[in-house]
C-alpha cells in the first residue's frame, strides 16, 4: 500500500489555467506538507499543516492555496498558472513526536509543466 | 535561520568502492535532527539515514553511514560498497527540535547528485 499519495504524476497545462493536485496519507499522521523542486533540484517547503491547521505558510503566491478537507488529505490548488510554476510539487507527511527524529515520507511528486 | 549547505553538486564512485557526500549546516540551536534523503530518477524521497544532535554516537545503515561532527557543523554521508541503484541525487536535511513552529519544517541542501560508474 502507498503510504503518501499523490495525484496526478505529471501535469502539463497552458498558462493561466486553474489546476489542483490532491494528496492523502494513510498512515494516520497529524502533519503533512507540500514542498517544491525546481529545476535546479532545490526542494523548497510551502506549506505545513497540522490536525489540519495551518502551520507554515513560506513566501509563496497566493494563487498557491493549501486545503486540508480532514488530516489525511492536504490538496494543492494553483489558480492563473505562470510559466515559473513549473517544477515538481511533492506532498509529505510526519508524525511529531518530541525527541525522536520522526521521518518524513514524501509521495512520489507531480511534475508540472506550464506552456 | 538554519541553513544546509552541500558543496559538490555532483559526484562519481565506482562500483564496489568507498565514496562520501559532505554536508554543512548552521544553526544556533542545540537540539535538532539531521537526514539524508535519496532522489532516484523515479523522483520519490526516501529517507537514508537520521541523526540526532544528542547523540554522539554515529548513525550506521547498512551500507550508509554518517559522520557527525556537531562543533564542525558537519554531517557528511559515506557509501560503501557503492551499487549500480545507489545512483541518484541526494539531499541532507535539517530540522529543529523545537516542538514549536520551527519542528514542523526541514530544510534541505541543494543536493548532490551521485553516478555510479559499473
Amino acid at each position: 500500500d502507498t503510504a503518501v499519495s499523490q495525484t496526478p504524476k505529471y501535469l502539463v497545462t497552458q498558462m493561466g489555467n486553474d489546476k489542483s493536485i490532491k494528496c492523502e496519507q494513510n498512515l494516520g499522521h497529524d502533519t503533512m506538507y507540500w514542498y517544491k523542486q525546481d529545476s535546479k533540484k532545490f526542494l523548497k517547503i510551502m506549506f505545513s499543516y497540522n490536525n489540519k491547521e495551518l502551520i507554515i505558510n513560506e513566501t509563496v503566491p497566493n494563487r498557491f492555496s493549501p486545503k486540508s478537507p480532514d488530516k489525511a488529505h492536504l490538496n494543492l490548488h494553483i489558480n492563473s498558472l505562470e510559466l515559473g510554476d513549473s517544477a515538481v510539487y511533492f506532498c509529505a507527511s510526519s508524525q511529531e513526536i518530541v525527541r525522536v527524529g520522526e521521518k518524513l515520507f514524501f509521495g512520489s511528486g507531480t511534475q508540472l509543466s506550464v506552456l | 535561520a538554519q541553513t544546509v549547505t552541500q558543496s559538490q553538486p555532483e559526484m562519481s564512485v565506482q562500483e564496489a568502492e568507498t565514496v562520501t557526500l559532505s554536508c554543512t549546516y548552521d544553526t544556533s540551536e542545540s537540539d535538532y535532527y539531521l537526514f539524508w534523503y535519496k532522489q532516484p530518477p523515479s523522483r520519490q524521497m526516501i529517507l537514508v539515514i537520521r541523526q540526532e544532535a544528542y547523540k554522539q554516537q554515529n548513525a550506521t545503515e547498512n551500507r550508509f553511514s554518517v559522520n557527525f561532527q556537531k562543533a564542525a557543523k558537519s554531517f557528511s554521508l559515506k557509501i560503501s560498497d557503492s551499487q549500480l541503484g545507489d545512483a541518484a541525487m541526494y539531499f541532507c536535511a535539517y530540522r529543529s527540535g523545537d516542538t514549536l513552529a520551527g519542528s514542523y519544517q526541514l530544510t534541505f541542501g541543494k543536493g548532490t547528485k551521485l553516478s555510479v560508474i559499473p
